[in-house]
């Protein structure tokens, strides 16, 4: 696609669910990252595929935060046992590697 | 340690004006990159300009154009002749090159309003 695309754009899940959060990079960008914003601050940086792999995932901050991209395009964030805490703006941006990133729109997830 | 500074939680300009949006930064890499976003309520990360560590000449992108003082570790955005639609968040980020990564990392952001 034109953009990174970014599903679905709002959810609401209740303390203790389990949630899905989708990212459709650009076609042919290698490089896809997560990001948590809070309200009022930066973005927060989760973790960084190059390819399939994790590159960097020292952002995840507990074990309760998995992300995947099985066949190097498609990425999924996937959130265990959420908490009130994990609500936030989850940004999804994909890179050539040589410079810029495009981000997506973002999911708004809350918990309550 | 943190990374980005940016020390100016809220600015305000008259429309028009100029103003300057403070960055400072930390990195022992002597290649690094700096970039600035725009995000606007609408919560979309704009891309405005980027400055290579080992660019002389400071960038420039149209109405905006980056101070980059390497000895300060600064890299301060320029808003020339501001407009009403330039209200929004400002993000500086760096780019540091180690073992290959490349994510972002970013500061805390500076709220800008324009006054008609």
């Amino acid at each position: 696609g034109a953009g990174v695309s970014q599903t679905p754009s709002n959810k609401v899940t209740e303390k203790g669910k389990y949630v899905e959060l989708r990212c459709d990079p650009i076609s042919g960008h290698t490089a896809l990252y997560w990001y948590r914003q809070s309200l009022g601050q930066g973005p927060e940086f989760l973790i960084y595929f190059q390819g399939t792999g994790a590159a960097d995932d020292s952002g995840l901050p507990n074990d309760r935060f998995f992300a995947v991209r099985p066949e190097g395009s498609v990425s999924t964030l996937k959130i265990q046992r959420t908490e009130r805490g994990d609500s936030a703006v989850y940004l999804c941006a994909s890179g050539s590697g040589k410079g810029g990133y495009t981000f997506g729109s973002g999911t708004r997830l809350t918990v309550v | 340690a943190q990374k980005i500074t940016q020390t100016q939680p809220g600015m305000f300009v008259q429309e028009k004006e100029a103003v300057t949006l403070d960055c400072t930064y930390d990195t022992s890499d002597q290649s690094y990159g700096l970039f600035w976003y725009k995000q606007p309520s609408s919560g979309e990360m704009i891309f405005l300009i980027y400055q290579g560590s080992y660019d002389e000449q400071n960038a420039t992108e149209g109405r905006y154009s980056l101070n980059f003082q390497k000895a300060r570790k600064s890299a301060n955005l320029v808003i020339s002749a501001s407009q009403l639609g330039d209200s929004a968040m400002y993000f500086c980020a760096m780019r540091e090159f180690e073992g290959g990564y490349n994510k972002l990392i970013f500061g805390a952001g500076t709220r800008l309003a324009v006054h008609p």
